[in-house]
């Protein structure tokens, strides 16, 4: 079925190094997506979003690379700090609507002291 | 201007009872969606609600679970007869009218309410 995934489970990275959390997707119908953070035992928070008409957002210290012709989206954070460690997942609308929102499984960010 | 809210945050109940759980969108948005997410996983879409109008339910169970939105206070989300398999955390997301300011397709959650079946 279609579905969006993650190619890391789990990234490590040292304080002030960049970060760069990956995803596939394979609903090419989908046109928008949206990265969330998740800390634990709190609701995801929405980082930064794009639409299918752009290959490139920028936020602070975050962009978003989309690039559908292999169907991939990524997010990199730029000098990571400690407080960016959570769980970070790309969730697109998928082809049916704009407001089912379809979720990968997941990276988990660990910054390192 | 609050966020989503829910409560209760926490719920436990036995095999059996009732769960209630309830969501306040945020001020403006009149969209309601509500997810499930069991441990180390993405969240999966359950069902999509208007004020008095369920538009989309493809991803709740057909049985034991309800949801509505009614013209005045929260979201409900229902679970009748619970089961271990249904305790997981459950957040609801809140969009902005079609009409307002604002990307309609972005969704914002709130804190999630975690069920815990014994």
């Amino acid at each position: 079925g279609e579905s969006v995934g993650l190619h890391l489970p789990t990234l490590s990275v040292q304080e002030g190094d960049n970060s760069i959390i990956n995803c596939a997707y394979s609903n090419s119908a989908s046109d928008y997506f949206i990265w969330y953070k998740q800390e634990s035992g709190k609701g995801p928070q929405f980082i930064i979003d794009i639409r299918s008409n752009m290959d490139k957002r920028q936020g602070q210290r975050v962009t978003v690379l989309l690039n559908k012709t292999v169907k991939h989206l990524s997010l990199q954070i730029a000098a990571t700090q400690p407080g960016d460690s959570a769980v970070y997942f790309c969730a697109e609308n998928g082809k049916d609507s704009s407001y089912k929102l379809i979720f990968g499984s997941g990276t988990r960010l660990l910054v390192r002291p | 201007n609050a966020g989503v809210m829910q409560n209760p945050r926490h719920l436990v109940r036995r095999r059996g009872q009732e769960a209630r759980l309830r969501c306040s969108p945020m001020k403006g948005h009149s969209h309601v969606y509500w997810y499930r997410q069991l441990p180390e996983e993405g969240l999966k879409f359950m069902v999509y609600l208007q004020k008095e109008n369920i538009i989309d339910e493809s991803g709740m169970p057909k049985e034991r679970f309800s949801a509505e939105f009614p013209k005045e206070g929260p979201s409900i989300l229902r679970i009748q007869q619970v089961v271990r398999g249904d305790s997981a955390a459950y957040f609801c997301a809140s969009s902005p009218i079609p009409t307002s300011r604002g990307n309609t397709d972005t969704q914002y959650f709130g804190p999630g309410t975690r069920l815990t079946v014994l």
